[in-house]
């Protein structure tokens, strides 16, 4: 199975702050990786596929960079509702594996 | 509007079986693979399983392989999760959500549904 690891795991930041999070494919995955956002009691929102293409909707403040086996998503600058829990997902073989999540908070 | 309803969750003995399923409005399902995603409580999200458009093709995690099965009965626009020999393990909200090809070869998860939960306790 394909694993993927995100950095870091907790992320306190500030409205405004410019944000990178690492996604790492423990083999290549080509660009087969999606990310998400994910807040309290809701279902995931889809904001990134195809690894860099942003989703219809989603503010361009969010951004997605990488292929092979290292990725980044990158939020320019950090909004109030931007404070959850992000995953990355691999698409390229099955089982389609998730991140472990990295959680913004409040600074 | 696009959206996909989860229903069948409760609490149930360990050992004992589960049906869920997925009813999808404002689209059709036949022109999408479906999956089922859970999400353990506090936990992150674990892909569980999928199925091809048609039906002839369907994927497990290896932690409910041979327990859980996937299908979709299409003239009802609906998935199915048959869970039996259900585990402690198996506590989560139950996630369905629609595999979308955006560009050709790419795809990803682009809608869920609001979650069923399901305990398994004695």
């Amino acid at each position: 199975d394909i694993q993927l690891t995100q950095s870091p795991s907790f992320l306190s930041a500030s409205v405004g702050d410019r944000v990178t999070i690492t996604c790492r494919a423990s083999q290549g995955i080509s660009s087969f990786l999606a990310w998400y956002q994910q807040k309290p009691g809701k279902a995931p929102k889809l904001l990134i596929y195809a690894a860099s293409t942003l989703q219809s909707g989603v503010p361009s403040r969010f951004s997605g960079t990488g292929s092979g086996t290292e990725f980044t998503l990158t939020v320019s600058s950090l909004q109030p509702e931007d404070f959850a829990t992000y995953y990355c997902q691999q698409l390229d073989t099955y089982p389609f594996t998730f991140g472990p999540g990295t959680k913004v908070d409040i600074k | 509007q696009v959206q996909l309803v989860e229903s069948g969750g409760g609490v149930v003995q360990p050992g004992r079986s589960l049906r869920l399923s997925c009813e999808a409005s404002g689209f059709t399902i036949s022109n999408f693979g479906m999956h089922w995603v859970r999400q353990a409580p506090g936990k992150g999200l674990e892909w569980v399983t999928g199925i091809s458009y048609d039906g002839s093709n369907q994927d497990y995690a290896d932690s409910v392989q041979g327990r859980f099965t996937i299908s979709r009965d299409n003239s009802k626009n609906t998935v199915y999760l048959q869970m039996s020999s259900l585990r402690a393990e198996d506590t989560a909200i139950y996630y369905c959500a629609r595999d979308w090809f955006a560009s050709g070869i790419f795809d990803a998860f682009d809608i869920w549904g609001q979650g069923t939960m399901v305990t398994v306790s004695s």
